[in-house]
């Protein structure tokens, strides 16, 4: 069974910019969730879907966005990037909300 | 306070000792989830608990809903197991909270 997938794994853009960070579930997992990690805060939830839905969303500025697909398939977009920004995005999916997540190789994300 | 919080931070070890890595959290949990995370970022989810412990290989995971603690034991360590493990709660509905890792070196 192939792993969780993020596209593209490296991205860098300029303050200003905006940036769509793409990840596919295993097959059959319905729930993907996004994390952004940093040297100085360590990693930190963005945003969870089932089905669809927001389920969940972390302490982010409204910036961050995000959305899931009929194929369980999940977008993150991040608008008027700024330094701040640069970090390492990872996707993690589950069966369900309450599984065992199961994380993808991350997109390193890199704003100048 | 963090919400979760480990310890060591930093741990040097020689091959073949047991190790152990300490996470305590403040707040009433669904779930427990240690994670390993390797140079270049990528991360495996080692265990998932709510209670009791669990054993796959020459990991061992337990949690005390009671004392709000879990321990992450590795048995006769390996170079290969130098890596930064992070402990991580789910709350009911919300999203993992993470503790700052421990990154352990096991020197051959």
């Amino acid at each position: 069974k192939a792993g969780v997938t993020q596209t593209p794994r490296y991205l860098i853009k300029t303050r200003g910019q905006q940036v769509t960070l793409s990840c596919s579930p295993i097959s059959g997992h319905r729930s993907v969730s996004w994390y952004q990690q940093t040297p100085g805060q360590g990693l930190q939830f963005l945003f969870e879907y089932f089905s669809e839905t927001q389920r969940n969303k972390g302490n982010f500025p409204g910036r961050f966005s995000g959305r899931q697909f009929s194929n369980s398939r999940s977008e993150m977009n991040v608008s008027t990037l700024e330094l701040g920004d640069s970090a390492l995005y990872l996707c993690a999916s589950s069966f369900s909300l309450t599984y065992e997540q199961y994380f993808g190789p991350g997109t390193r994300l890199t704003v100048t | 306070k963090n919400e979760v919080e480990q310890s060591p931070q930093n741990l040097t070890a020689q091959e073949g000792e047991f190790i152990t890595i300490n996470c305590s959290y403040s707040v009433g949990i669904s779930a427990l989830h240690w994670l390993q995370q390797h140079p270049g970022g990528g991360i495996v989810s080692l265990f998932m608990l709510s209670s009791g412990k669990k054993k796959h290989g020459r990991l061992i995971a337990t949690i005390n809903i009671q004392e709000k603690h879990s321990s992450l034991h590795i048995t006769a360590s390996h170079p290969r197991d130098s890596a930064v493990y992070i402990c991580a709660v789910k709350k009911g509905a919300d999203g993992l909270t993470f503790g700052k890792g421990t990154h352990l070196i096991i020197q051959p």
